[in-house]
């Protein structure tokens, strides 16, 4: 099955500083790539998301690019604020089985004022 | 308002002690899935379903049980709940059609077992 690495575990940034996350995934069948952003006492939130079609996309301060050759993708952001202060997932589908997710570990990011 | 509710949002039980999970969705989405998020595991599907009366086994399914009545209800069930079902609980839903389509998730359950 499909199996999602994600890197760092923890990120501390100053705030206005660049924060990027890195994934990579061992299933060369998986299209789909969403980024989910979790923060305290909520459940995970849709951020942005990109398709194996396409090698980068950009939201205002977020940006995911993709290069599937090397079956890896990152999640970019901008002069971060305190707010971006989360804990950050991405997960990769291939469309089976209702669009089944798999998730990676997991990146807490702390952005200090 | 669109949403995802889970019922508890907390709670302690002890080994053995049958309990159910509910999750209820007010957008009509035909897909509906429970996840476990444990430290550094990031998020595990343990059961999954297309529709009403369509369920079927994550990657974790061991120990659950879930059913799929209504289309807004898919509450997760713990016959005997043990300590390594410690854990945070999320339900999600979505359209079950094009692959991309959007999942929403609940606001969690923490579950302790004792």
């Amino acid at each position: 099955g499909e199996n999602v690495e994600q890197h760092p575990s923890t990120l501390s940034v100053q705030e206005g500083d660049s924060a990027v996350i890195k994934c990579t995934y061992s299933d060369s069948a998986s299209n789909y790539f969403p980024w989910y952003k979790q923060e305290l006492g909520k459940g995970p939130q849709l951020i942005i998301d990109i398709r194996s079609n396409v090698g980068e996309k950009k939201d205002q301060r977020i940006a995911v690019t993709l290069n599937k050759t090397a079956k890896h993708f990152s999640l970019h952001i901008t002069e971060t604020q305190p707010e971006d202060s989360a804990v950050y997932f991405c997960a990769a589908s291939k469309g089976a089985a209702g669009n089944k997710l798999t998730f990676g570990g997991g990146t807490r990011v702390l952005v200090k004022p | 308002e669109a949403q995802v509710t889970q019922n508890p949002r907390y709670l302690i039980t002890v080994t053995g002690k049958k309990l159910t999970v509910t999750c209820s969705q007010n957008m009509n989405h035909e897909y509906m899935s429970w996840y476990r998020q444990d430290p550094g595991l990031g998020l595990r599907q343990i059961y999954y379903s297309m529709n009403v009366e369509v369920t079927d086994k994550g990657d974790v399914p061991e120990g659950y049980k879930v059913s799929r009545k209504e289309k807004r209800n898919f509450p997760l069930i713990l016959e005997s709940p043990s300590p390594n079902q410690t854990s945070l609980y999320f339900c999600a839903s979505g359209l079950a059609g094009a692959i991309g389509d959007t999942q929403y998730f609940g606001p969690g359950t923490r579950l302790t077992v004792l």
